[in-house]
């Protein structure tokens, strides 16, 4: 069964900082990969989406990058702002499983 | 387009009534996911349809649970009898087609109560 992690599950930094959201998954078979971000009492956002024979993706700020073989994902959020705080969530298409199998998330805020 | 439709936004019931939550997926999209968010598990897939046909409903939890989809832009996800323990929140996603690697688009969700 597809497992899939986010560390940390909570990050504080000030505005201003770069920073990296890693996400795992235990089986690599996918067919893609793709970053949410959700707001507090909100629905989910999609950010990024990464195909299985991709290595990256980027749209604005953010770059995220694919490991299939080590069952690997991060995401990268340059010169973080305030109103990027909100939760991010890493999701894995495949791997033995139906529709998305989801990690936990990483609580992101951003310190003004 | 609007994007994925769900209602309602907010539900709150007493326990053993009926709930119905419903879903108007994105427009020429094939597939459509519920699924349901709760603090200690996270998201986790209820059932999907590909075409209108039910595929997986290996994550519905229990046989209160059911769920529809009549045509291709309308489904509906059913308690019955609910219980507490179904408070969360219910999300409906679609994507193009599932077999492609094609990206899924989520509703803004139901939260339900049950009292």
């Amino acid at each position: 069964k597809q497992e899939v992690t986010q560390i940390p599950a909570a990050l504080s930094v000030p505005e201003g900082e770069n920073l990296v959201l890693n996400c795992s998954f235990t089986d690599s078979a996918i067919y893609n990969l793709q970053w949410f971000r959700q707001d507090p009492g909100k629905g989910l956002t999609s950010l990024l989406l990464i195909q299985s024979s991709q290595r990256e993706q980027t749209s604005g700020r953010l770059n995220a990058s694919l490991d299939k073989s080590s069952g690997r994902s991060t995401l990268y959020i340059a010169a973080s702002q305030p109103g990027d705080s909100a939760t991010y969530l890493c999701a894995v298409g495949g791997g033995g499983a139906d529709g998305l199998t989801f990690g936990k998330g990483t609580h992101l805020i951003i310190q003004p | 387009d609007a994007g994925v439709i769900q209602s309602p936004r907010h539900e709150v019931t007493e326990m053993g009534q009926e709930v119905t939550l419903r879903c108007k997926p994105i427009s020429g999209h094939n597939s459509l996911f519920w699924y349901r968010q709760t603090m200690m598990r996270g998201l986790e897939l209820l059932i999907y349809f590909n075409n209108n046909v039910p595929i997986d409903d290996s994550g519905m939890p229990e046989d209160r649970f059911s769920a529809k989809m009549p045509n291709a832009s309308f489904s509906t996800l059913k308690i019955q009898p609910s219980e507490p323990r179904d408070s969360a929140v219910y999300f409906c996603a679609s994507s193009p087609y599932r077999e492609m690697n094609t990206e899924a688009f989520f509703g803004q969700g139901t939260r339900l109560t049950v009292v």
